[in-house]
């Protein structure tokens, strides 16, 4: 089991660019979760999923997009980068709600 | 939506010592409370939880306690280590939402 996998680990982009962070969780959850953590914070939820075709919004969503087409596969997409968005993302998964979720390595976004 | 707020943002402590980690709910209807560890460069990985029907849970030397009255959980550590240094998060959640809400995270330092 490789758990939760991200890609990539590091990425430079420009204001206005647009890119997809890729995860992907070998586990079977239904439930899976993307989050945002700034510097000295904790983390912030910005789309999850509980289950293929079934997307929500989080606390801060403006800026990204998801889709879900498959169990295991959930990308976050940004388009038209702005420097607010520099941040370390996480994607997460979890078999049902409130229960353990499980994390990625993360991704560390700068947008200058 | 929710609100947590975790206090102190730094702890630092003796080898062998006793650490304490407190947090606040603000929406009465959270009903699973877990603690996350995130060490450097990795994501955070679950090291206890508590359901809203159980007033303590214990795991080794870490403890986890809910007060549902006065809306707070804290986190034990006793005879701390060295490795127990890291970044602690609490959070919150309802069944309803498939929402977490995380506090913003306790440096831990224990020094050898």
């Amino acid at each position: 089991n490789a758990g939760v996998t991200q890609t990539p680990k590091f990425r430079i982009l420009k204001i206005g660019q647009s890119m997809t962070l890729q995860c992907t969780q070998d586990m079977n959850h239904n439930y899976m979760y993307w989050y945002r953590q700034d510097p000295g914070m904790g983390l912030k939820l910005i789309y999850y999923s509980v289950g293929a075709g079934i997307t929500d919004k989080g606390e801060v969503p403006n800026g990204y997009n998801v889709s879900r087409s498959t169990t295991e596969d959930f990308p976050l997409r940004l388009e038209l980068a702005a420097p607010s968005q520099t941040s370390v993302y996480f994607c997460a998964s979890s078999l049902e709600t409130n229960y353990e979720q499980y994390f990625g390595p993360g991704t560390r976004l700068t947008v200058t | 939506g929710e609100n947590v707020e975790q206090h102190p943002s730094t702890l630092s402590v003796q080898e062998g010592d006793s650490a304490v980690i407190k947090c606040t709910y603000s929406d009465s209807a959270s009903n699973y409370f877990p603690w996350y560890k995130q060490e450097l460069g990795k994501g955070p990985q679950l090291i206890i939880d508590i359901r809203s029907n159980v007033g303590e849970k214990k795991d080794q030397r870490i403890a986890v306690t809910l007060n549902k009255t006065a809306k707070h959980f804290s986190l034990h550590i006793t005879e701390t280590q060295p490795e127990d240094s890291a970044v602690y998060f609490c959070a919150a959640s309802t069944s309803n939402f498939n929402k977490f809400y995380f506090g913003s995270g306790t440096k831990l330092n224990v020094k050898p």
